[in-house]
């Protein structure tokens, strides 16, 4: 079973469009992440989230919102899509408070035209 | 500013070399240290160090934590090219993952 699943694995849009990306993680783990890969291969957290905080890397454009329907789920949505975001989105699950490592999944590819 | 450094970018060994992996920080509150290795996809955890002086060992790969001079190294002994990667550490604030630029491992058959 994968312990954090993405979708969709790769997203070809537009400019200007407004996408979603969507994350689950099946460890039962309490705190979720988004992070951001650009070409470069350097990764930049962008938010935390738990049931009690979130936490938002204040250089994160307010285009980007998480959204979490529940503790398995925390999907990133994008309005008004920029070349500049064409990146490799990255979430990932940790247990908060117990010090445990974070468990990324595949990750999505995005390329905005 | 927290922050964490790794050297080098980018090595080139032979197999059968073996590499050490540095790993600088500078944060206000520390909780844990922890490396990953990234291939094509996404990162997959290595090890996690909370306390100074105790080795982690996995295999061919090894890592230490210096709590008081701010680093971490990860040793590959007995290379491999599918040790190929780029190496991440990262560091747990309490409400944070500081990552370096990570380190580009290329090993050459």
């Amino acid at each position: 079973d994968t312990a954090v699943s993405q979708t969709p694995k790769y997203l070809v849009t537009q400019m200007g469009n407004d996408k979603s990306i969507k994350c689950e993680q099946n460890l039962g783990h309490d705190t979720m992440y988004w992070y951001k890969q650009d070409s470069k291969k350097f990764l930049k957290i962008m938010f935390s989230y738990n049931n009690k905080e979130l936490i938002i890397n204040e250089t994160v454009p307010n285009r980007f919102s998480p959204k979490s329907p529940d503790k398995a789920h925390l999907n990133l949505h994008i309005n008004s899509l920029e070349l500049g975001d064409s990146a490799v989105y990255f979430c990932a699950s940790s247990q908060y408070g117990t010090e445990g490592a974070q468990y990324f999944g595949p990750g999505t590819r995005l390329l905005v035209l | 500013e927290d922050k964490v450094v790794q050297s080098p970018l980018s090595l080139v060994v032979h197999e059968g070399d073996t590499v050490t992996l540095n790993c600088s920080y500078e944060v206000t509150n520390f909780r844990s240290l922890l490396w990953y290795k990234q291939e094509k996809k996404a990162p997959t955890f290595l090890f996690m160090l909370t306390s100074s002086g105790i080795e982690k060992k996995s295999g061919r790969l090894s890592s230490i934590l210096d709590k008081k001079e701010l680093f971490s190294i990860l040793n590959i002994t007995a290379t491999q090219t599918g040790d190929s990667a780029i190496y991440l550490c990262a560091v747990d604030t309490g409400n944070q993952f500081y990552f370096g630029t990570g380190t580009s491992l290329t090993v050459i058959p």
